[in-house]
C-alpha cells in the first residue's frame, strides 16, 4: 500500500518560533505538494516540488528524493499560520493521482 | 489570481437523493480532479478527468458516482443515490498537467441526512 506519512500530527508553537513539518513516503515520487487547509476547510496550494528547495515568503519547502523525505519550514511563525498542513505525493506508480498525508495541525500561540 | 470555483458551498440532502456538485476549473487547465475528505480523515482521491474522459478513478468512485464536463467551463460530480457515508467535503481541483501545481476549489460540504 502506498503510504505518505507526516509528523508531527499536532504541533503547538509560540509566535516567532521556527517550525518544521515532515513528510516521508515509501515509494518513488514524481512530485510532492504542500497544502494548507484552513479551519473552514478550504485547501490552498503552497508548493509543488520535485527536487531541491522552494521558498515563498516565510515558507520554505525542501525535498530529498534519495531519502524519500520532504520538510516544510515556517520561519518567524505567526498565529495566522495556524492551520492544517498537508503533504500530497504524486507517486511514480500511480499515474496522476496524489496520495495525501493525514496532515499536521499547527497552532501558533501569540 | 485564477480560481477554481465550487458551488454550492454547503448542501444538505436526504439519503437516497441525487446531488450534483459543480466546479468551474481554471480556464486554460486541462486536467480536472475530484477529491473528498470525510470529517477528521485525510483527503482521498476520487477521479481524474482529461480530454473529456475519466483517466483514473479510485475504489471509492463506484457506480453511484459520475463526472461530466457538460460545457466548456463546468465540471460536475454527480452522486446518484446518496448514502449517509457520502457526507464529506468534496474538493475540485484543476491543473495544467499532473506535474504542475494544482489549484483547489474551496470545497462543497455535503451532508446526507
Amino acid at each position: 500500500k502506498n503510504e505518505v506519512e507526516q509528523s508531527p500530527q499536532n504541533l503547538t508553537a509560540q509566535e516567532g518560533e521556527f517550525i518544521t513539518i515532515n513528510c516521508s513516503y515509501s515509494v518513488g515520487i514524481s512530485a510532492l505538494h504542500w497544502l494548507q487547509q484552513h479551519p473552514g476547510g478550504g485547501i490552498v496550494s503552497l508548493f509543488m516540488l520535485s527536487s531541491g528547495k522552494k521558498k515563498h515568503g516565510r515558507l520554505i519547502a525542501t525535498i530529498n528524493i534519495q531519502e524519500k523525505h520532504s520538510s516544510l519550514h515556517i520561519t518567524a511563525s505567526h498565529p495566522r499560520d495556524s492551520a492544517v498542513y498537508i503533504c500530497a505525493a504524486l507517486l511514480t506508480n500511480t499515474g496522476n493521482q496524489f496520495y495525501f498525508g493525514t496532515g499536521t495541525s499547527l497552532t501558533v500561540i501569540p | 489570481e485564477p480560481e477554481v470555483t465550487q458551488t454550492p458551498s454547503h448542501q444538505v440532502t436526504q439519503m437516497g437523493q441525487e446531488v450534483i456538485l459543480r466546479c468551474v476549473p481554471i480556464s486554460n487547465h486541462l486536467y480536472f480532479y475530484w477529491y473528498r475528505q470525510i470529517l477528521g480523515q485525510k483527503v482521498e482521491f476520487l477521479v481524474s478527468f482529461y480530454n473529456n474522459e475519466i483517466s483514473e478513478k479510485s475504489e471509492i468512485f463506484d457506480d453511484q458516482f459520475s463526472v461530466e464536463r457538460p460545457d466548456g467551463s463546468n465540471f460536475t460530480l454527480k452522486i446518484r443515490s446518496t448514502k449517509l457515508e457520502d457526507s464529506a467535503m468534496y474538493f475540485c481541483a484543476s491543473s495544467a498537467g499532473p506535474r504542475y501545481g494544482y489549484t483547489f476549489g474551496s470545497g462543497t460540504r455535503l451532508t446526507v441526512v
